[in-house]
Parts: C-alpha cells; sequence; structure tokens
C-alpha cells in the first residue's frame, strides 16, 4: 500500500460525459502527479500541483481539467469524453526534493 | 521525451540476479537515475535513485558508471513476483517543475 488513495477504482461512461477522478496523497505530501496510460501510449504524465497551485503541465488536453484542494487532495475532470479516453488514470504524491514519488492503484476508465 | 534507452524486454531465471541495463549518456550533471517499476497494470512502484554513487537498498542495487552515462539495476535473487515493466528515469529531483517521464521500460520475465 502506497498510501495514495484513488477513487473511483472503475469507472464506466459514456461518450460525451463528464467525470471526476479524486486522489488523496500520502500524509504530508504536498505534490500530486497525474498521468494517463492507454495502450498505446504509455504513463504520459498530464500535470502537477504543489501545496495547491499548478507546477507543471504536461500532454494535457483542453477537455481535461484538474485542482488540489487546500487539504492537498485533487481531482482530475475529464470532460466531453470521447473513445479514446479510455485508460489508466494514476495519481502520484510526493513529500519534497531529493524524494520518491509515490503512486496510486489507479482508476480504470472506460468510455463507451 | 525519454532521456534513456533499455532493452525492450529480458528473461531472467527464480533465484539468479537480474541485471537491467540503462544508457543515458545526456544526463547533465544534477540529474537524478531514478529505477519504478510496474507490475500489471498497477501503479508503479519506486524501487532506488541515485546521483553518481552506487546505491543499495532492501529492494535492488544501483550501479552507475564513473561517466554517469549508464546505470544498472540488480535485483539479487529474482522471484517471480519480480515480473514487471521496470523504467529507467532521468530527472531532476522529484518535486521540482520537472516530474517523471515514462519511457517504455524493459518487461522483465522472472521464470521458474
Amino acid at each position: 500500500d502506497s498510501g495514495v488513495t484513488q477513487t473511483p477504482k472503475h469507472l464506466i461512461t459514456a461518450t460525451g460525459q463528464r467525470v471526476t477522478l479524486r486522489c488523496s496523497p500520502r500524509s504530508g505530501d504536498l505534490s500530486v502527479y497525474w498521468y494517463q496510460q492507454s495502450l498505446d501510449q504509455g504513463l504520459q504524465f498530464l500535470i502537477q500541483y504543489y501545496n495547491g497551485e499548478e507546477r507543471a503541465k504536461g500532454n494535457i488536453l483542453e477537455r481535461f481539467s484538474a485542482q488540489q484542494f487546500p487539504d492537498l487532495h485533487s481531482e482530475l475532470n475529464l470532460s466531453s469524453l470521447e473513445l479514446g479516453d479510455s485508460a489508466l488514470y494514476f495519481c502520484a504524491s510526493s513529500r519534497g526534493r531529493i524524494t520518491e514519488a509515490f503512486f496510486g492503484q489507479g482508476t480504470r476508465l472506460t468510455v463507451v | 521525451d525519454a532521456k534513456t534507452t533499455q532493452p525492450t524486454s529480458m528473461d531472467c531465471a527464480e533465484g539468479r540476479a537480474a541485471n537491467l541495463p540503462c544508457n543515458h549518456s545526456t544526463i547533465s550533471g544534477n540529474e537524478y537515475v531514478y529505477w519504478y517499476r510496474q507490475i500489471h497494470s498497477q501503479g508503479p512502484q519506486y524501487i532506488i535513485h541515485g546521483l553518481k554513487n552506487n546505491e543499495t537498498n532492501e529492494m535492488a542495487s544501483l550501479i552507475i558508471t564513473e561517466d554517469r552515462k549508464s546505470s544498472t539495476l540488480i535485483l539479487p535473487h529474482a522471484t517471480l513476483r519480480d515480473t514487471a515493466v521496470y523504467y529507467c528515469i532521468v530527472s531532476f529531483p522529484v518535486s521540482g517543475n520537472t516530474p517523471l517521464v515514462f519511457g517504455k521500460g524493459t518487461r522483465l520475465s522472472v521464470i521458474a
């Protein structure tokens, strides 16, 4: 158990819909990262937050957005869903510099 | 883009040492080498990281060449549970503005 909690574990939704994925980081970790893993793309970095502020942005679509709340949990919002958005979405957290990141078990999103 | 080159796949007999190589010829002076693994769609798991000295922990050893252009992850006594995709990543310390960028990794199969 990494200490990073992601909910829900599985999500099935229709095209055009909007979903919210939730991540609770390890206690004391200020940074949260979101990754997308689809079969043909591998692990793709989406976005990073540090203590509530956006720190880095990767290949995140405009239909996707995220935020980190004062209690440090984070949410990834995916809207106007397409079939190609079906993937595993991972959240990771870390404490500070020169430290490792811990990943949650992911949310498997299936868009039908 | 990933800055590392790893073999696509490797096999290792159970109980033997697994030596996973990684080339990172463009590594800069203050970039670290990180190793993670992912067991069948679970969240990636941190293994070890290092800057220039060899490192060892309860999971593995990391050997970095003197010129820092390559490294080897050593699992001293591989078990079937070590079957996974192993990622070698070069990055500045986590929690800066440079998140971990995953390449395709090495698929290690431990064979009984």
